[in-house]
């Protein structure tokens, strides 16, 4: 089976622009959910999507915004980048949106944003 | 809110013994994870807890005190690959999202 992989593996933008992060989940994972990860911290949950709607989302801005494909791929779209939106962004696959089992997240390797 | 805590840094030599606390606060409880982190790399699962006590799995065995909102990370017998962040992960009771805590980068030496 096919892991999470997302492109591109790293990407420099300006301050002000617009950047799409790209994720294929995992084979048989219909959710995927995203994070921001700051050097040095663990990461922050941005938002979930599930049948190709928003079901969850945590602290960020509307500029943060995302889509999910009826083939379960996703995409993180970013506006108005902000210096501090340099980090890791790492895509998380699961079979289901919400268990009480160890239904298990598979991570991508993530995306390294820098914005100058 | 939601509040988890783990030490920063640790380090151990090779061979030995390492356990890594965590504590949480969050607003629901419906699972703890732990989770490997090498730099540059995908986060990769180590286990899971969501009933009280010890879960066993080749090296590593993690706890949980679900009363005392705490866990523990052990790893035994480290080996130098072993060297690498190290995630407490909480999944609330309601929302979908995980919530991490700061990571506890580990460096086994020699």
């Amino acid at each position: 089976e096919t892991g999470v992989t997302q492109s591109p593996t790293h990407l420099i933008k300006t301050r002000g622009q617009q950047v799409t992060l790209r994720c294929s989940s995992q084979s048989g994972h219909n959710t995927v959910s995203w994070y921001q990860q700051a050097l040095g911290q663990g990461p922050q949950f941005i938002f979930q999507y599930y049948r190709e709607e928003e079901n969850g989302r945590g602290n960020f801005p509307p500029r943060f915004s995302g889509l999910q494909f009826p083939n379960y791929s996703s995409e993180l779209n970013v506006n108005a980048l902000e210096l501090d939106d340099s980090a890791l962004y790492l895509c998380a696959s699961s079979p289901i949106p919400r268990d009480s089992g160890n239904y298990g997240y598979t991570f991508g390797s993530g995306t390294r944003l820098t914005v100058v | 809110g939601q509040n988890i805590d783990q030490p920063t840094e640790m380090t151990a030599t090779e061979g030995a013994i390492v356990q890594i606390n965590c504590t949480y606060q969050t607003s629901g409880f419906n699972g703890l994870f732990w989770y490997q982190q090498h730099a540059g790399e995908a986060p990769t699962f180590l286990s899971y807890n969501v009933l009280d006590g010890l879960e066993e799995k080749g090296r590593f065995s993690s706890f949980l005190s679900r009363s005392k909102g705490y866990s523990y990370l052990l790893l035994k017998e480290l080996q130098m690959k072993d060297s690498a962040s190290y995630l407490c992960v909480v999944r609330p009771g309601a929302g979908n999202m995980l919530t991490f805590g700061g990571g506890t980068r580990l460096m086994v030496k020699p």
